[in-house]
């Protein structure tokens, strides 16, 4: 059972230009969710995040929206710069009980063409 | 200051064997997380310990299992080894108040043969 779904597994775009990445979650108990950037040979490593009382959170060229009522979140950067290119995890959490897990998405591979 | 380390980088082992991975959390995290991504999948959470205790752990079979050690670093262990056991296992720390913002290792991948 997939509670957090990426549906997109890779995008392209062109430098400069947004990239939006798109993720669903199906447990309207998640209360926290997070983005991670993952590089090659590398782990993944914190993004941003959102509460679920929020609807949007911005750090720089990053911002996550967050729809609670369809259940989708998305991840704006703008604008989108070649080493932005890495594969980004969703992931969503019972924040406000310490439960030490996080449900990742598959992930989905942007390409920012120079 | 030192991140996440794990080790091995790479283990091959066959069917029926055993494999033991190991991890050193970040200087000052108490809490360690280990999630397993087999090819083409999410991240799998796996297990979850603080101060030594086993605080939770995913829907795994029991043959997974590890353990935390004085230091705060851990390993773990799967025994009977089968072919879909192969993928990158990833371990992670982070302060107990701050359990959702993970430092991820870079990662061992294990392969059964």
């Amino acid at each position: 059972d997939q509670q957090v779904k990426q549906n997109s597994p890779s995008l392209s775009v062109q430098e400069g230009r947004i990239s939006i990445l798109n993720c669903d979650y199906t447990n309207s108990m998640f209360d926290y969710f997070l983005w991670y950037k993952k590089y090659p040979a590398e782990g993944p490593t914190f993004l941003i995040s959102i509460s679920s009382i929020k609807d949007k959170n911005e750090d720089g060229r990053f911002t996550v929206f967050l729809n609670k009522s369809a259940k989708h979140l998305s991840l704006h950067i703008v604008p989108s710069q070649p080493g932005d290119s890495a594969v980004y995890f969703c992931a969503a959490s019972y924040g406000s009980s310490n439960t030490g897990k996080l449900i990742f998405g598959q992930g989905t591979t942007l390409q920012v063409k120079p | 200051e030192a991140g996440v380390t794990q080790s091995p980088t790479h283990l091959i082992k066959t069917r029926g064997q055993q494999a033991t991975l190991r991890c050193s959390p970040i200087s000052g995290h108490t809490s360690v997380y280990w999630y397993q991504q087999a090819l083409g999948l999410g991240l799998q959470f796996l297990l979850w310990y603080d101060e030594g205790e086993e605080r939770n752990r995913g829907n795994f079979p029991p043959r997974f299992s590890g353990r935390q050690f004085p230091n705060y670093s851990s390993e773990l262990n799967v025994n009977a080894l089968e072919l879909e056991d192969s993928a990158l296992y990833l371990c992670a720390s982070s302060l107990l108040d701050r359990a959702n913002v993970l430092t991820f290792g870079a990662g061992s991948r294990l392969t059964v043969l």
